[in-house]
């Protein structure tokens, strides 16, 4: 069963390019979430989808920020016109509806993708 | 003052040595809480769960949370090189389907 895909694992942007993330939930997760490292800062929430819908995305920067999760195909954060400060490793994660555990406990864990590392120059 | 706080250390300790590493918070309606283990350039993964207040044991490592405290623990026994990593300690205020809210980590080196 594979993992949460993310891709690619590392991008070079100029500033004023844009950048696309792509992330693949694992198998039967239809739960995602974006969330954005920066260097010697903890994981910081960004954006929460279901297929075709935006749960929460009270995480995400107002401008130059989008995220979708279609019907078909990964999830995408995009970054238009990106700068300098936005060069940080992006983690994906995911979470199938309901989890419940080998003890019968709902644990509402997180399955992580191996992050994205976005480099502005 | 933020909702999660970690000493992001780093931490270096002997091969066999027991790791406590903690982690306080603000937000009192918390009350999902976990640990995760980060090795350098992967993704988080789950390490440990609690629910609420309690203890709970697994092999080697043991979660502590102290609701009235609002403060969390994690404790490496016979800690190991391969115990190495960036350990982040996150919380929820409801079971699934919520954000996350991370520690920024603290880095901890096993020496043999």
């Amino acid at each position: 069963n594979a993992g949460v895909m993310q891709n690619p694992r590392h991008l070079v942007r100029r500033r004023g390019q844009e950048a696309r993330l792509r992330c693949s939930p694992m198998k039967g997760h239809s739960h995602v979430y974006w969330y954005r490292q920066l260097p010697e800062e903890g994981l910081k929430f960004m954006v929460y989808l279901q297929k075709e819908n935006i749960i929460d995305e009270s995480g995400m920067p107002k401008e130059r920020f989008s995220a979708e999760f279609p019907k078909e195909g990964p999830s995408i954060l995009r970054i238009q016109q990106v700068v300098r400060g936005d060069s940080a490793a992006y983690f994906c994660a995911s979470s199938p509806v309901n989890l419940v555990s080998t003890s019968g406990v709902n644990t509402g864990e997180l399955f992580f993708g191996e992050g994205s590392r976005l480099t502005v120059l | 003052q933020k909702e999660v706080e970690q000493d992001p250390g780093p931490l270096s300790v002997p091969e066999g040595a027991i790791v406590s590493l903690n982690c306080t918070y603000s937000n009192s309606a918390f009350q999902y809480f976990m640990w995760y283990r980060q090795y350098s350039r992967k993704g988080p993964e789950l390490l440990m769960y609690t629910y609420s207040s309690g203890n709970k044991e697994d092999g080697r490592f043991t979660a502590q949370v102290d609701k009235s405290s609002k403060y969390i623990s994690l404790f490496i026994r016979d800690s190991q090189p391969s115990d190495s990593a960036t350990y982040l300690c996150a919380m929820s205020a409801r079971q699934a389907g919520t954000a996350l809210i991370f520690g920024k980590g603290t880095t901890l080196s096993v020496s043999s």
